[in-house]
């Protein structure tokens, strides 16, 4: 089935472990995009890709390294977790960066991650 | 004061009802208004987009945009036991996409 793949789908973490959420699409969009969803805060975005070999910070980048090696793949990478990361972990898709296209329109199930 | 406010809900409907979901904004740059759906334990999914004022109809669902009153409505026409999700919206100023932290919807059957 065509769509967004996020892998794992619960992790708990120790403060200071880091770890990396994957993220695949099979649809070939060129527009990437990761956000954490907490209560009452709404989506926010941490970081975002526009085509292959190509990031960039979002609203809340700070504690997460992303990278894309190919228009498939597109892992959060968290260098020392904290308390402050506990949070649901979405990986959107788009079809394009301009335009309507910029919208994610395509998410994964999500990652719900906790940190002790 | 958030950018966009949404009410959290729940909202407890009874099956057939129509229902109304609001955001209110403080920013008048935005110009894409967007709903989103999220079932439980899922992610969003894009339901319709509006652009400017006005209104867009896709079958039951009417998405309403009121730039002067800074103030965007979905409205679900014979409502569903499936519409059961929260509903998020997303403003969109072509630099800054902010979305709301979504109202929870419950249809009882």
């Amino acid at each position: 089935n065509a769509g967004v793949t996020q892998t794992p789908k619960f992790q708990v973490l120790k403060t200071g472990q880091s770890m990396t959420l994957q993220c695949a699409q099979d649809m070939n969009h060129e527009y990437m995009s990761w956000y954490r969803q907490d209560p009452g805060m709404g989506l926010r975005l941490i970081h975002y890709s526009v085509g292959a070999g190509i990031t960039d910070q979002g609203e809340v980048p700070n504690g997460y390294n992303v990278s894309r090696s190919t228009t498939e793949d597109f892992p959060l990478r968290l260098l020392s977790a904290a308390p402050s990361q506990t949070s649901v972990y979405f990986c959107a898709s788009s079809y394009s960066f301009g335009g309507a296209g910029r919208w994610p329109q395509h998410f994964g199930d999500g990652t719900r991650l906790s940190i002790l | 004061q958030k950018e966009v406010e949404q009410d959290p809900g729940p909202l407890s409907v009874p099956e057939g009802a129509i229902v109304s979901l609001n955001c209110t904004y403080s920013n008048s740059a935005f110009q894409y208004f967007m709903w989103y759906r999220q079932y439980s334990r899922k992610g969003p999914e894009l339901l319709m987009y509006t652009y400017s004022s006005g209104n867009k109809e896709d079958g039951r669902f009417t998405a309403q945009v009121d730039k002067s009153s800074k103030y965007i409505s979905l409205f679900i026409r014979d409502s569903q036991p499936s519409d059961s999700a929260t509903y998020l919206c997303a403003l969109d100023s072509s630099y800054k996409l902010i979305f709301g932290s979504g109202t929870r919807l419950l249809v009882r059957p």
